[in-house]
């Protein structure tokens, strides 16, 4: 079984600054993880997705997450905010070993963008 | 395409009364999916199946039945309401047998139980 926890239930942030989500995961199996972003009132979007490969997943938007095996984290980072990325944002893990798509996902954290 | 459809949008409910909630994907995806939504807790797998015919439990399925008799439909039923399945309820779908397909996220039904 796999856990999630994203250490921050709350983020408040200035437009154009900086920002990191973090996200720590518990598996004891290898395992895919995933960033998906909910605006208000609608379903979630897959944002990033590490598979294999580089540790660093660059997506649209400038948004980016990096994959620390030995820290067992997925941090989500972007190097300047808008005021359009304000909403919740959950880290999810799902099995590798697995045949169907069980996602793990942590409680989220809510990122509110600044004028 | 319309994607992954949830029908209602939002539903009160009595404690006991049952309901069906209505999730329909067009993109002929094999892989569905049903999550619940609480504050504070993410979302928690209620139920999925990966094709026709096959269902199987998640983490939370008591009090919740599925069925899967079309690779469109996964419709998810409530047998007698509870308030503690207050929540808001997605369905999502996903295309690949392996664990990596992304999954595509209905908009969501908002459900109060009295």
């Amino acid at each position: 079984a796999q856990s999630v926890t994203q250490l921050d239930s709350q983020v408040p942030v200035f437009e154009e600054a900086p920002v990191e989500l973090r996200c720590n995961y518990s598996s004891s199996v290898s395992v895919y993880l995933f960033w998906y972003v909910q605006y208000p009132n609608q379903g979630l979007q897959l944002l990033l997705k590490y598979l294999s490969g580089s540790t660093l997943v660059k997506g649209i938007n400038g948004f980016e997450a990096e994959f620390n095996k030995s820290q067992t984290s997925f941090h989500f980072r972007k190097p300047s905010v808008h005021i359009s990325d304000t909403a919740e944002y959950f880290c999810a893990v799902s099995d590798k070993r697995g045949s169907a798509r069980q996602l793990t996902f942590g409680s989220g954290t809510q990122l509110t963008v600044l004028p | 395409n319309a994607g992954v459809t949830q029908t209602p949008k939002f539903q009160v409910l009595k404690t006991g009364q049952s309901m069906t909630l209505q999730c329909a994907q067009d993109m002929n995806h094999e892989y569905m999916s049903w999550y619940r939504q609480d504050p504070g807790m993410g979302l928690r797998l209620i139920h999925y199946s990966v094709g026709a015919g096959i269902t199987d439990q998640g983490e939370v399925p008591n009090g919740y039945n599925v069925s899967r008799s079309t690779t469109e439909d996964f419709p998810l039923r409530l047998l007698s309401a509870a308030p503690s399945q207050t929540s808001v309820y997605f369905c999502a779908s996903s295309s690949d047998r392996g664990t990596t397909g992304t999954q595509y996220f209905g908009p969501g039904t908002r459900l109060l139980v009295l």
